[in-house]
């Protein structure tokens, strides 16, 4: 069975910083790229960053270009999202998604994780 | 970069056909997908490239292009459906990836 479990949200100050994990089981982790994608309270869906299988492709949203960092281990079938230099408008929850071999959409997407920016 | 626009809400009535609009101009070059998320869930893909429905979705969800707009048609609409729905859509390299704003369908 396809799973993928974000962890690491939390509450942080404005400035601050924050690392998100995503675990994956169930698939060939390293055959996927893999991307995060966000939804503010009450909000729309809002794509972050995309990384592909060996990290030679890695795109950002200009609403995070230069804080935030993606990354992922094929070793440890993991994902993770570095967010510096956060603001109010960063609150969100967090959803880690798989997306479709050979394809440029989110085929299977996590529960979330929620990351609060307060002061 | 890209934009797609939803209308903020469709009404429908049960057993009736709820269609959703996604306009932008990442179409037809590119392809459409939607999601459906319901309340406090994750999204769920009901369409992808335009109108291909994935294993296990109802046939109930269809989709269709026109120019730049993009359709998904819900048929014998139920309370069940009543959702968020998403467009999106990504440019040939991966690039730039967009969601249209959603729309909130109710079925009363």
């Amino acid at each position: 069975e396809v799973q993928v479990a974000e962890s690491g949200g939390g509450l942080v100050k404005p400035g601050g910083s924050l690392r998100l994990s995503c675990a994956a089981s169930g698939f060939i982790f390293s055959a996927h790229s893999m991307n995060w994608v966000r939804q503010a309270p009450g909000k729309g869906l809002e794509w972050v960053s995309s990384i592909s299988t060996t990290d030679t492709y890695i795109y950002y949203a200009d609403s995070v270009k230069g804080r935030f960092t993606i990354s992922r281990d094929n070793a440890k079938n993991s994902l993770y999202l570095q967010m510096s230099s956060l603001r109010f408008e960063d609150t969100a929850t967090y959803y880690c998604a798989r997306e479709a071999y050979g394809y440029y959409y989110m085929d299977f997407w996590g529960k979330g994780t929620t990351v609060t920016v307060s002061s | 970069s890209y934009e797609l626009t939803q209308p903020p809400s469709v009404s429908v009535s049960p057993g009736q056909t709820a269609r959703i609009t996604c306009s932008g101009d990442a179409f037809p070059k590119n392809y459409a997908y939607w999601y459906q998320q319901k309340s406090g869930q994750a999204p769920v893909l009901v369409i992808y490239e335009d109108f291909k429905r994935p294993s296990g979705i109802s046939n109930r969800f269809s989709g269709s292009t026109s120019g730049t707009m993009a359709t998904l048609a819900l048929s014998g609409a139920q309370v069940e459906d009543e959702a968020d729905y998403y467009c999106y859509s990504a440019d040939r390299r991966g690039e730039y990836r967009v969601f249209g704003g959603g729309t909130r369908l109710t079925v009363l």
